[in-house]
């Protein structure tokens, strides 16, 4: 199956600082990936859509200017969350799809991010 | 209303016993529709894509019933490495997915 990498697994740091995240598809190419947060026992609410080459769509009640996307290339994406507050303190997944006509979602493997 | 509802549970049954659980949407255009399965921090997993003639995959089953927009899942005889949480997930069009909150299932020895 396709394999979605993501990195960093663990984020701990201190509040306004800036933290990035990245998403990679190893084995395929994919035009579009997906960025989630999840809280605790909650179900992923996706932030936004990640386009390669293109402006990220955010979904409502998102900060895009909080929430920094980049999909440069085919096979990167990246979310920084900018300034970050406790608040921000989440489970956060990327999720990618072939470019051609696979509909399945592959889901990195998610970064635990914790702002003290 | 929730674009795609599931019960939360939490369902806890017996090893051996055989569990189900449904997922209703609401997008009557909705092209494609999975189970995904979760363990506790770890990324979503796919189980099964399900098919509208429904689709057994080894101890699980899964149906589409189209004309009520449900999706069922069926585990048998139940493992004690079944126990996650299982995601509903439907597909509107190219980029719109949807997930369901998940129910949770504990399998008990």
């Amino acid at each position: 199956g396709a394999v979605v990498s993501q990195h960093p697994s663990w984020v701990i740091c201190k509040s306004g600082t800036s933290v990035k995240i990245e998403c990679r598809s190893l084995d395929f190419q994919a035009t579009t990936m997906f960025w989630y947060r999840q809280f605790p026992k909650q179900s992923l609410m996706l932030m936004a859509t990640s386009n390669e080459g293109s402006k990220a769509t955010y979904e409502q009640g998102v900060e895009k200017d909080k929430f920094l996307i980049n999909h440069a290339s085919l096979t990167l994406s990246t979310l920084t969350v900018t300034s970050a507050h406790p608040e921000d303190s989440s489970f956060y997944i990327c999720s990618a799809k072939r470019t051609a006509s696979n509909e399945k979602l592959f889901f990195g493997s998610g970064t635990q991010l914790s702002v003290l | 209303r929730k674009e795609v509802e599931q019960d939360p549970g939490p369902f806890n049954v017996p090893e051996g016993a055989t569990v189900a659980f449904n997922c209703t949407y609401s997008n009557s255009a909705s092209q494609s529709f999975f189970w995904y399965r979760q363990d506790c921090r770890k990324e979503p997993k796919l189980l099964m894509s399900v098919y509208s003639s429904g689709n057994e995959d080894g101890r699980f089953t899964a149906q589409l019933n189209r004309a009520s927009q449900y999706i069922s899942l069926l585990i048998r005889d139940s493992k004690l490495s079944d126990s996650a949480t299982y995601l509903c997930v439907v597909k509107v069009n190219g980029n719109q997915f949807y997930f369901g909150t998940g129910t949770s299932l504990t399998v008990i020895p």
